[in-house]
């Protein structure tokens, strides 16, 4: 069975710039979720998706968004992006059992 | 609100030693409780989960226990290997009883095994 798969992998912009990251759950998964990881820290939470539906939303601006098509897949945009936004980009769907499970993520580069 | 401390790294270890890297929690409400491991370059993957009070959690020679008693969930291997080198992250949940499980993640303890 696919696990979740993200695109691009890696992914340089310039500042200014807009990215659309991508994301298809495990089969099955209505829920995807949205974390950045920055260098050295642990994931923080952006968004959540069940249903097409915004569930949750981290601390981030209003230059992040996302959304959920019907067939579960998500995509994460980041308008106006800043160098501080460079990080690993990581979704994950969810299960049963309240687990959450985890894609590879995108490497985003701002320069 | 909900947040998790975790050791700070690094953490360097001979192949064999004991492990133990300490986290604890504060939460609102009874949370879930999860040990993730990314290796270099991937995401990260589900080590281990606890869902109450003296649950112990347990894989790959890996075991947590729930303690609530103390908010904490240390995480513990009795002989590590060298491929167990990662960066292991202590997480938590509050949404119980859904898919949804937004989680709140400790900082990292990157861990590293000498032969």
């Amino acid at each position: 069975d696919a696990g979740v798969t993200q695109s691009p992998t890696h992914l340089i912009k310039t500042r200014g710039q807009h990215v659309t990251l991508r994301c298809s759950p495990i089969s099955g998964h209505k829920s995807v979720s949205w974390y950045q990881q920055v260098l050295g820290q642990g994931p923080q939470f952006i968004f959540q998706y069940y249903e097409k539906e915004e569930r949750g939303r981290g601390n981030f601006p209003d230059r992040f968004s996302a959304r959920q098509f019907p067939n579960y897949s998500s995509e994460l945009n980041v308008n106006a992006l800043l160098l501080g936004d460079s990080a690993l980009y990581l979704c994950a769907s969810g299960g049963r059992a309240n687990i959450q499970y985890f894609g590879a993520g995108t490497r985003l580069s701002v320069l | 609100g909900n947040s998790v401390t975790q050791m700070e790294g690094p953490v360097t270890l001979s192949e064999e030693a004991f492990l133990t890297i300490n986290c604890t929690y504060t939460a609102t409400g009874y949370p879930s409780l999860f040990w993730y491991v990314q290796y270099p370059g991937e995401g990260l993957q589900l080590l281990l989960k606890a869902t109450k009070a003296d649950d112990k959690g347990s894989n790959k020679g890996f075991e947590a226990t729930y303690r609530k008693e103390t908010t904490s969930f240390h995480l513990e291997k009795g002989s590590v290997q060298v491929s167990d080198s990662a960066v292991y992250f202590c997480a938590l949940s509050v949404d119980r009883g859904s898919t949804l499980g937004r989680l709140y993640f400790g900082r990292g303890t990157q861990l590293t095994v000498w032969p």
